[in-house]
């Protein structure tokens, strides 16, 4: 299995629903990260799990709540978002933990997120 | 100044042509560099993975790093309407803690007409 893989793929919620969204890969991956993207924008860092521990949070709103349960999973929260909020929210995975040297990222397809 | 500076483009070219797409970049700490395709409402997939300066040549395409002009350029030969994408380039180093997180230019729309 050499892929990232992100459920659901869409995703419409009201501002004051509770969802999450899920990110998975069996590559043995150390580091897992979730990206926020908006249209025709590069894609913008929020968390970072190396080893299944969260090493950066680019402040974040406590909006977003990340969750790594195990090696293979990463699950973001979401609760009381706002209109703003909406995006293609992308996972990425790499090799080797954050500190030990050149990463090149694998990004699963994201998942668009629409917040009425 | 941005960290990385790459044109949004659109770049419109017919189909067989030769592409050139271009970074600029500010930080001279910068190691690595990526190159990623992204189609529409799809996530990046990586294409081209280079450390330091040099050139790397994959199928069709080929990436070429200049650190001495802190300049990176993706080519894309005999160039498809498959090609048609946006087209990131990202590039990394030893951040403070030790982190590489890459660094993203904000993409260029290419568009292959038949």
């Amino acid at each position: 299995d050499t892929e990232v893989t992100q459920t659901p793929k869409h995703l419409v919620m009201g501002m004051t629903n509770k969802k999450s969204l899920k990110c998975e890969q069996h590559m043995g991956h150390r580091a897992m990260y979730w990206y926020k993207q908006k249209a025709k924008k590069p894609p913008e860092l929020m968390f970072v799990y190396s080893y299944e521990k969260l090493s950066i949070n680019e402040s974040v709103p406590s909006r977003f709540s990340p969750e790594c349960p195990n090696s293979s999973l990463l699950n973001l929260h979401l609760h009381a978002l706002q209109p703003e909020d909406s995006a293609l929210y992308l996972c990425a995975s790499s090799q080797r933990g954050l500190r030990e040297g050149e990463n090149e990222q694998f990004f699963g397809p994201g998942t668009r997120l629409t917040v009425l | 100044q941005k960290e990385v500076e790459q044109d949004p483009g659109p770049l419109s070219v017919p189909e067989g042509a030769i592409v050139s797409l271009n970074c600029t970049y500010s930080n001279s700490a910068f190691q690595y560099f990526m190159w990623y395709r992204q189609y529409s409402r799809k996530g990046p997939e990586l294409l081209m993975y280079t450390y330091s300066s040099g050139n790397k040549e994959d199928g069709r395409f080929t990436a070429q790093v200049d650190k001495s002009s802190k300049y990176i350029s993706l080519f894309i030969r005999d160039s498809q309407p498959s090609d048609s994408a946006t087209y990131l380039c990202a590039m990394s180093a030893v951040a403070s803690g030790g982190s590489y997180i890459p660094t993203f230019g904000r993409g260029t729309s290419l568009i292959v007409h038949p």
